[in-house]
């Protein structure tokens, strides 16, 4: 069983749309969660960091934490063609420093 | 400016030759990563470094090796004893219990 679980799509959604995108993980000592996009034959841009189990917005984005379900998600509002991209989740613990991640979900946004 | 730095863009490989590919970071981060990623996958790593002259295996380690001898360098060198090298090299930095950024990648094609 992998350590990180993320549906590899790919998700198609017409522009306006909310797109809910998940990862889910078995290692309890994760504590630190972000999640990326990645555009093809780019390195991945951070979209979001958070440490605790709740909600943090930061404009058309919504990262949550579930830490007793193990669960993270992305939410983006008002989705633009210029979200469609490969959308990775990551995760660390406060020990090992490793840092690890999920497959990737990629993303259309159709106008 | 403050960044992470990987070179070249493309690399290319002959069979049985052992190729070293560049990552600088002048973030002041403590810790450094390697990924490999193949095409529609996610990052998989591969070795990742704490601190100055000290390193762990990461998930596919086989037929890689790492250096970390200054805070700022953490090259990868890419073995003939790696059978399936053809991949996009990722590298990435952060300071423990924060979020990491990445460079703009490597692309290495066995010719």
């Amino acid at each position: 069983q992998k350590e990180v679980e993320q549906d590899p799509g790919p998700l198609s959604v017409p522009e306006g749309a909310i797109v809910s995108l998940n990862c889910t993980y078995s290692n309890s000592a994760f504590q630190y969660f972000m999640w990326y996009r990645q555009y093809s034959r780019k390195g991945p841009e951070l979209l979001m960091y958070t440490y605790s189990s709740g909600n943090k917005e930061d404009g058309r984005f919504t990262a949550q934490v579930d830490k007793s379900s193990k669960y993270i998600s992305l939410f983006i509002r008002d989705s633009q063609p210029s979200d469609s991209a490969t959308y990775l989740c990551a995760m660390s613990d406060g020990n090992t420093g490793k840092l690890i991640f999920g497959q990737g979900t990629t993303l259309q946004v159709k106008p | 400016d403050g960044g992470i730095t990987q070179s070249p863009k493309y690399l290319f490989r002959k069979e049985g030759q052992n190729v070293t590919l560049s990552c600088e970071q002048n973030l002041n981060h403590d810790a450094m990563y390697w990924y490999r990623q193949d095409p529609g996958q996610g990052l998989r790593l591969i070795y990742y470094s704490q601190i100055v002259n000290d390193f762990q295996k990461g998930d596919i380690a086989e037929g890689y090796s790492v250096s970390r001898e200054k805070k700022e360098s953490f090259p990868l060198t890419v073995t003939s004893a790696q059978k399936n090298p053809t991949a996009f090299y990722l590298c990435a930095s952060r300071t423990l219990g924060t979020e990491a950024f990445f460079g703009q990648g490597t692309r290495l094609t066995v010719v």
